[in-house]
């Protein structure tokens, strides 16, 4: 079963305008985190925003917010007032808790991805 | 403060051959891993290096990848020989508990770009 889906190969959105991205994940470990990753042309991998699990309230970065619920097992990214720069590959990714067999466990696994595109 | 770096930016080699591919993480950085995007697919985790120490190497497909970091600086991920399955972009990624709260979110290198021929 795949542990982030993100269901949504591309999305378009005009600028100024906000945008959610869906990301749902699947995890039996109670402490786990959320992050969200922007990949621009370029090619790097950007660090936007973390939620963790425990976390009482939903995180906010600026423009990036992370709609957070739990029950639902969705971390969906909002971004408000969309800008042209925010035309990019977008990535959900986990964090569990613990490896299995013991230990931290640091590794990411990430969704598919969304590719956004913010039209003038 | 200068961000993980990755050599070389792109590879073409043939099949069979050795490539070598270079991480240099963000200064003190003690966590360094490695992923991989083969075309069309999710990253994929291949490892993690604590300092010099192989902490978790769960995700390295099988013995032809060798990852290395001598000194607990910048770590070496070698793959011989190279088969055309290997084709993909190879990121790196060093991280530190900056929060310090157990995030350890991770910052990436550009990747490098493999292409098996």
């Amino acid at each position: 079963a795949q542990k982030i889906t993100q269901t949504q190969p591309g999305m378009f959105v005009q600028e100024k305008e906000a945008v959610t991205l869906d990301c749902t994940y699947d995890t039996s470990d109670p402490s786990y985190g959320l992050f969200w990753y922007k990949q621009p042309s370029s090619g790097e991998m950007i660090f936007l925003i973390y939620q963790g699990s425990y976390d009482q309230q939903n995180a906010t970065e600026g423009r990036y917010s992370l709609n957070f619920q739990k029950a639902r097992k969705s971390a969906n990214l909002v971004i408000s007032a969309s800008q042209l720069g925010d035309s990019a590959m977008y990535f959900c990714a986990m964090r569990e808790g613990t490896l299995i067999g013991g230990g931290s466990n640091y590794k990411l696994t990430f969704g598919k991805g969304t590719l956004l595109t913010v039209n003038p | 403060e200068a961000g993980v770096t990755q050599f070389p930016s792109h590879s073409v080699i043939e099949k069979g051959q050795t490539v070598t591919l270079r991480c240099d993480p963000i200064s003190g950085h003690d966590n360094l891993y490695w992923y991989r995007r083969v075309m069309g697919k999710e990253i994929k985790f291949l490892l993690h290096f604590v300092k010099e120490s192989k902490q978790d190497e769960s995700g390295m497909p099988n013995n032809r990848f060798l990852a290395e970091r001598t000194g607990g600086t910048y770590s070496t991920l070698k793959v011989q020989p190279a088969e055309l399955e290997d084709s993909g972009v190879y990121f790196c990624a060093s991280s530190q508990d900056k929060l310090g709260r157990g995030v350890y979110e991770q910052y990436f290198g550009p990747g490098t770009r493999l292409t098996v021929t």
